[in-house]
């Protein structure tokens, strides 16, 4: 089945820009999604990309997908204490049933 | 926007209870989720549902079970709770038509088995 994988944790001082990665097996998923969670709260959603789309902006947010790598990146230009959160990379499951397959979540600590 | 609400914040429940976690969405979305969130090991699917009456199996259903009357209604039962069952349990929805086809989640159920 489709496997997702993004590294657990990264530490940034505020102002910089954060790079989260995350990595996928399944080369036919049609959305990719990144979210957003807050200590205690449920997932909101960040932004997400078609699979037809190498790169989407949205203010701070940059969203890059590099298919023959199966390879996609969110990143957060000059980095706020409020980002501070656990970023999850998504997947739409091939087998066309509408199922996300979520990464394990990367913690972004941002430091004054 | 839509609004997926859980019915508790914060659970605590004995070990062998039987418990129901509530799940209510309010924009007529078809399919239902139902996640547990553990430290290191991400999101895993207990079950979802696409349709009225209609539930399938995801990754870790032992112990669990579901129930879908109503289409915007989609409940979590532990048919006798234990501790390992002790998680934060987020429920998600989503629509078959828009522009894209992600998840809304509602706020997490952080239950605590004692």
């Amino acid at each position: 089945g489709e496997d997702v994988e993004q590294s657990l944790f990264l530490s940034v001082r505020e102002g910089d820009s954060s790079v989260i990665n995350c990595t996928y097996t399944d080369s036919s998923s049609t959305y990719l999604y990144w979210y957003k969670q807050e200590p205690g709260a449920g997932l909101q959603l960040l932004t997400y990309i078609f699979s037809n789309m190498d790169m989407k902006q949205d203010q701070r947010l940059t969203v890059l997908l590099n298919k023959k790598d199966k390879h996609l990146s969110l990143r957060i230009a000059d980095t706020q204490t409020g980002d501070s959160a656990i970023y999850f990379c998504a997947v739409s499951d091939s087998s066309n049933t509408g199922k996300l397959i979520f990464g394990q979540g990367t913690t972004l600590q941002v430091k004054p | 926007d839509v609004k997926v609400t859980q019915s508790s914040r914060y659970l605590v429940k004995r070990t062998g209870e039987k418990v129901f976690l509530e799940c209510v969405q309010d924009m007529d979305h078809e399919n239902m989720f139902w996640y547990r969130q553990d430290p290191g090991l991400g999101l895993r699917l207990i079950y979802f549902s696409y349709d009225v009456k209609m539930k399938e199996k995801g990754d870790i259903p032992e112990g669990y079970s579901v129930s879908r009357e109503k289409k915007e209604r989609f409940s979590l039962i532990l048919e006798s709770a234990s501790t390992n069952q002790t998680s934060m349990y987020l429920c998600a929805t989503q629509g078959r038509g828009g522009v894209h086809y992600g998840y809304t989640f509602g706020s997490g159920t952080r239950l605590t088995v004692v």
